[in-house]
């Protein structure tokens, strides 16, 4: 168990529509990053909060938007929904200084 | 930017034989290396990591990598293969500064009993 908490774990939805992912850090981190993981792209970053500010961006497209909020946890929000979209989604956070990177155990987002 | 190669999206051992994944990177400053491990239906495990301290690194499970500046490699190796080690490797860079992952494409590993 790697301490970061991701729910829910299994989301089933329908092109066009919109949802949250939630992430909880580790306790202390104050780095939290977002990963898509598809078949075609592999594992590809998204975006990096630190200390509910946004620091880095990557492949991140403009439908989707995070945030995170001053208790630490973040949500990743996917709007307009397409079939292309379904993938892992994971949050991963580290600690201020701290190179590793600990992943939670993703959220499996199905678009039908 | 930086990137990673891993050689082999396939790889196959029997129980008790070596066990070699290669991965290859490709960064313009001095990079920090990470395994990841990726268990069916689950997230992504930290096996080990390089961050510019002792070039041969221990992780756990028996694990281990050897960052080789001159190769531009870290491969992962492990001495004696078991069934519980058949998963999906995932070789990953980050730099100082820019603290993203890249991930090479993974090596799912076959434990042949």
């Amino acid at each position: 168990d790697s301490g970061v908490t991701q729910t829910p774990k299994h989301l089933i939805t329908a092109t066009g529509q919109r949802v949250t992912l939630r992430c909880s850090p580790r306790s202390g981190d104050l780095s939290v990053y977002w990963y898509q993981q598809s078949l075609d792209q592999g594992l590809q970053f998204l975006i990096q909060y630190y200390n509910g500010e946004e620091r880095a961006k990557g492949n991140i497209l403009e439908r989707f938007s995070a945030q995170q909020f001053p208790d630490l946890h973040s949500e990743l929000n996917l709007s307009s929904l397409e079939l292309g979209d379904s993938a892992l989604y994971f949050c991963a956070s580290s600690a201020q200084g701290e190179k590793t990177q600990y992943f939670g155990p993703g959220t499996r987002l199905l678009v039908l | 930017a930086q990137s990673v190669t891993q050689l082999g999206s396939h790889v196959s051992v029997s129980e008790g034989a070596l066990v070699l994944l290669r991965c290859n990177y490709s960064s313009s400053v001095p990079p920090y290396l990470f395994w990841y491990v990726q268990y069916p239906n689950q997230g992504l495990q930290l096996l080990l990591k390089y961050t510019s301290a002792a070039t041969l690194v221990k992780g756990i499970n028996g694990f281990e990598a050897e960052f080789k500046k001159s190769e531009t490699s870290f491969h992962l190796t492990k001495p004696s293969a078991h069934m519980s080690d058949a998963a999906e490797y995932f070789c990953a860079v980050s730099v100082f500064g820019n603290e993203k992952l890249t991930f090479g494409t993974g090596t799912r590993l076959t434990i042949i009993p």
